[in-house]
């Protein structure tokens, strides 16, 4: 399996751009998370999905953030108007329901809001 | 409200010395508990995983225990080698389902 694919790796945008990062769950499974990773706050959970439906989002910094999943192989995470203190990097993971629910990572896409 | 902790928050150790990194979590009811490494610049690449049934489970050098009742967690590593060095992490799935991360520890070991 070609593990969780995340695109663009790296993006370096302007202040108020819209941002769209994307991720690939491993085929077969059901839960699909985002997280993001600074310095001052370390991995936080923003939402999460099983089978594409967003069951929690209360991480989720401001409405500016939005996820999708339209389907079980494509998931979006949206930022629109970007602003400098979303620099971060930005992980997605994904995992099975069944069994002992080992968590899998994306390599990440580091933002850069100019 | 699940919360994780990791102490030490940085270690450095001389390379062939065995350590031991601490986890704790607030709230007993967890699904299973995780260990990932990651290095600089990269994801995160998953090392153990102890359901909670579970008191521990082991990978060549390293060794995670897991107590419910007192929640905490500890990695084991004998042996500690240069290559070893990178960020820790321990994360807790809760009944809901959440994956929740602690803040890590950053261990060197020196050659």
């Amino acid at each position: 399996d070609a593990g969780v694919i995340q695109s663009p790796r790296h993006e370096v945008t302007e202040m108020g751009q819209e941002v769209t990062l994307r991720c690939k769950p491993i085929s077969g499974h059901d839960y699909l998370f985002w997280y993001r990773q600074t310095m001052m706050r370390g991995l936080e959970l923003l939402i999460y999905f099983n089978n594409n439906v967003p069951i929690d989002d209360s991480g989720m910094p401001e409405d500016r953030f939005s996820a999708k999943m339209p389907n079980a192989s494509f998931s979006t995470l949206k930022i629109q108007p970007s602003e400098p203190r979303d620099s971060a990097v930005y992980f997605c993971a994904s995992s099975r329901i069944r069994g002992p629910g080992e968590l899998f990572f994306g390599e990440g896409s580091r933002l850069t809001v100019l | 409200k699940q919360e994780v902790t990791q102490i030490p928050a940085a270690l450095s150790v001389p390379e062939g010395e065995n350590l031991v990194l601490n986890c704790s979590f607030t709230d007993s009811a967890i699904y299973n508990l995780q260990w990932f490494r990651q290095d600089p610049g990269k994801g995160l690449t998953s090392l153990l995983l102890i359901q909670s049934s579970q008191r521990e489970q082991t990978s060549g050098r390293l060794n995670a225990s897991l107590d419910k009742s007192s929640g905490r967690s500890t990695l084991y590593i004998a042996a500690s080698q240069p290559g070893d060095s990178a960020t820790y992490l321990c994360a807790v799935k809760t009944s809901y389902d959440k994956v929740i991360f602690g803040p890590g520890t950053s261990l060197s070991v020196i050659p």
